[in-house]
């Protein structure tokens, strides 16, 4: 199964400074038909997960540009431009081309 | 609007059985494949079971393989999860989600606890 491993798992922020979150699989995740389904989740505080970006850097519906992604192969990272208050919660990767399907362990943001 | 609406879950002894439903919204329900995703209390998120649209493929994580069933009647755009010979490890709120080879909707939740 493919492992996907997350850092940092805790990430103080300073409001409106940018920030980053790596994530890595144990194998490629690029797909037979040349995509490669690599995704970001966002869960605040007591909610549902949202999906932020698909397939390494499509924005999902109503996420803000500050919000972006990237990488191929076995390497991924999340960006956020500023940080706003907003953003304080748990963000995931997960990987959608092999299964069964598999989420990183989760890097806390929260605001310093 | 996609809406996916969870019933079910609650408190259940070890080794008894719950049945978990969600009932969609906002989308041609047939054409998509579901998927139900937990997590455990302060933990992070856990894939659980797969099914196809038509219901002729299914995948489980291997922890509930033979104890799980995931199921749906695209006639009432609903996905179900049957539980059966629950343990405490299964504890976690439950989400249902649309999956296109990752959950791009998520059910609000529900909370299953497996406690004697």
């Amino acid at each position: 199964d493919v492992v996907m491993t997350q850092s940092p798992l805790s990430l103080p922020v300073t409001l409106g400074q940018p920030a980053s979150i790596s994530c890595r699989s144990s194998q490629s995740l690029v797909y037979s038909d040349g995509n490669t389904f690599l995704s970001w989740f966002q869960q605040r505080p007591g909610q549902s997960p949202r999906r932020l970006i698909y397939k390494v850097s499509n924005r999902g519906s109503g996420v803000p540009d500050r919000f972006s992604g990237s990488g191929s192969g076995t390497d991924f990272t999340l960006k956020i431009s500023r940080v706003e208050a907003e953003d304080v919660g748990v963000y995931y990767c997960m990987q959608g081309t092999h299964w069964p399907p598999a989420f990183g362990q989760g890097t806390k943001v929260e605001i310093k | 609007e996609v809406q996916l609406v969870q019933s079910g879950g609650g408190l259940v002894q070890p080794g008894g059985s719950l049945r978990l439903s969600c009932a969609a919204s906002g989308f041609t329900f047939s054409n998509y494949w579901m998927t139900w995703v937990r997590q455990a209390p302060g933990k992070g998120l856990e894939w659980v079971a797969s099914i196809k649209q038509d219901g002729s493929e299914k995948y489980y994580v291997d922890s509930v393989k033979g104890r799980f069933t995931i199921s749906r009647d695209n006639a009432k755009n609903s996905l179900y999860l049957q539980m059966d010979s629950l343990r405490a490890e299964d504890t976690a709120v439950y989400h249902c989600a649309r999956f296109v080879r990752e959950p791009d909707y998520w059910g609000q939740g529900t909370l299953v606890t497996v406690s004697s």
